[in-house]
């Protein structure tokens, strides 16, 4: 079986400019998280989807991020513009549907974002 | 104060020996507890989780929570050099309907030969 997918794997950009990351979770995964992982830290939720709905997206800045979940299956994240603190890995999870699902999230390997 | 506290390290012990990894926390209504292992450059694999206090064993792995302290440890026997990676744990607590992951920072662990 699959596991998550994540494109692309490195990006370089130029502050100001946006980027997209693209993520395909593992199939019947209902649950869907991006999270942000800087150096040195532990991964912090940007945002979470239930099917195609955004339960929790507290903690994006909703002033240069954005993401969707269209037909409820694979996973967009925008940024723009970029600054130079977006600088991270935004890593993709899925989990299945249930109460001990969130103790059951798969991540893909992460898309390294740096802003010059 | 961080909800979640973990020693980054690096922790640096030979081939063999047994490693004690280890949060704190402050938040009361966490109630899942998780161990997640990321290797460098990778995404976190989930190693093992728990809901009560208490130990739960996976193999070379036991994961222990005291709740009471409000302390989670993750021990490894025999360590090996594979075991070389970052270790994170991390916990949930309900939050809006849902369960809300907290991360610690993770500790480097590094098992020499």
């Amino acid at each position: 079986e699959a596991g998550v997918v994540q494109s692309p794997r490195y990006k370089i950009i130029e502050k100001k400019q946006p980027v997209a990351f693209w993520c395909n979770p593992i199939s019947g995964h209902n649950t869907l998280y991006w999270y942000r992982q800087n150096l040195g830290q532990g991964p912090e939720l940007l945002i979470r989807y239930e099917n195609e709905e955004a339960v929790d997206d507290s903690q994006l800045p909703k002033d240069r991020f954005s993401a969707e979940r269209l037909k409820g299956v694979d996973s967009t994240l925008k940024i723009q513009p970029a600054e130079l603190g977006d600088s991270a890995v935004y890593l993709c999870a899925s989990s299945p549907r249930g109460v001990r699902g969130d103790t059951e999230a798969f991540f893909g390997q992460g898309t390294r974002l740096t802003v010059v | 104060q961080k909800e979640v506290e973990q020693d980054p390290g690096p922790l640096s012990v030979p081939e063999g020996a047994i490693v004690s990894l280890n949060c704190t926390y402050s938040n009361s209504a966490f109630q899942y507890f998780m161990w997640y292992r990321q290797y460098s450059r990778k995404g976190p694999e989930l190693l093992m989780y728990t809901y009560s206090s208490g130990n739960k064993e996976d193999g070379r792995f036991t994961a222990q929570v005291d709740k009471s302290s409000k302390y989670i440890s993750l021990f490894i026997r025999d360590s090996q050099p594979s075991d070389s990676a970052t270790y994170l744990c991390a916990m949930l607590a309900p939050s809006g309907g849902y369960q809300k992951v907290t991360f610690g920072t993770g500790t480097k662990l590094q098992v020499i030969p």
